[in-house]
């Protein structure tokens, strides 16, 4: 089993609303990261979890939270969101993060909308 | 600084012919990796190809080859015999362990391929 499974697919959200987006593997990997995705562009890393403990925040702003409960779970919970939040959302989990080798395996993305 | 660039944002390539998608990296990194992942429109990162800075030989996997010249600091992937289902954005990536904080992964700006039958 290599998958990373994200949920939910699709979201859309208003801007007062709080809504969570999940994702798991059970691969026994033991990073795992959040990347956000505008059209057409590349993936931008957001947080990195290194054995359950935040590694990495590259200056998220804090109506993104991520929480990671165990190995196996990965969470980012949302909060007074803006439209140009709106984004394709990827997990990804790799082995460990460290050293330069070892590909991220990444889920299918969860759409984010928000109005 | 560390940065990955791809200078060809869209590219065609007749079915069965094989085309070549160009990757220049920069890093005073020693130890690095580098990656090539597909990105079909559902959205799904693939990846393809993996190439270590210490590899002496080039990487392959099955019609996916990754040229590597360090001298040049460039890992351009060649796609042999392409298929209608090779249609896709392609990214090149970089993976650097980042002192005290751990390893990322950082894209270039991707280049689409279109194949055309």
């Amino acid at each position: 089993d290599t998958e990373v499974t994200q949920t939910p697919k699709h979201l859309v959200m208003g801007m007062t609303n709080k809504k969570s987006l999940k994702c798991e593997q059970h691969m026994g990997h033991r990073a795992m990261y959040w990347y956000k995705q505008k059209a057409k562009k590349p993936p931008e890393l957001m947080f990195v979890y290194s054995y359950e403990k935040l590694s990495i925040n590259e200056s998220v702003p804090s109506r993104f939270s991520p929480e990671c409960p165990n190995s196996s779970l990965l969470n980012l919970h949302l909060h007074a969101l803006q439209p140009e939040d709106s984004a394709l959302y990827l997990c990804a989990s790799s082995q460990d993060d460290r050293g330069p080798t070892g590909e991220l395996f990444f889920g299918e993305g969860s759409r984010l909308t928000v109005l | 600084a560390q940065k990955i660039t791809q200078t060809q944002p869209g590219m065609f390539v007749q079915e069965k012919e094989a085309v070549t998608l160009d990757c220049t990296y920069d890093t005073s990194d020693q130890s690095y990796g580098l990656f090539w992942y597909k990105q079909p429109s559902s959205g799904e990162m693939i990846f393809l190809i993996y190439q270590g800075s210490y590899d002496e030989q080039n990487a392959t996997e099955g019609r996916y080859s990754l040229n590597f010249q360090k001298a040049r600091k460039s890992a351009n992937l060649v796609i042999s015999a392409s298929q209608l289902g090779d249609s896709a954005m392609y990214f090149c990536a970089m993976r650097l362990l980042i002192y005290n904080q751990g390893g990322k992964l950082i894209f270039g700006q991707g280049t689409e391929l279109s194949v055309k039958p």
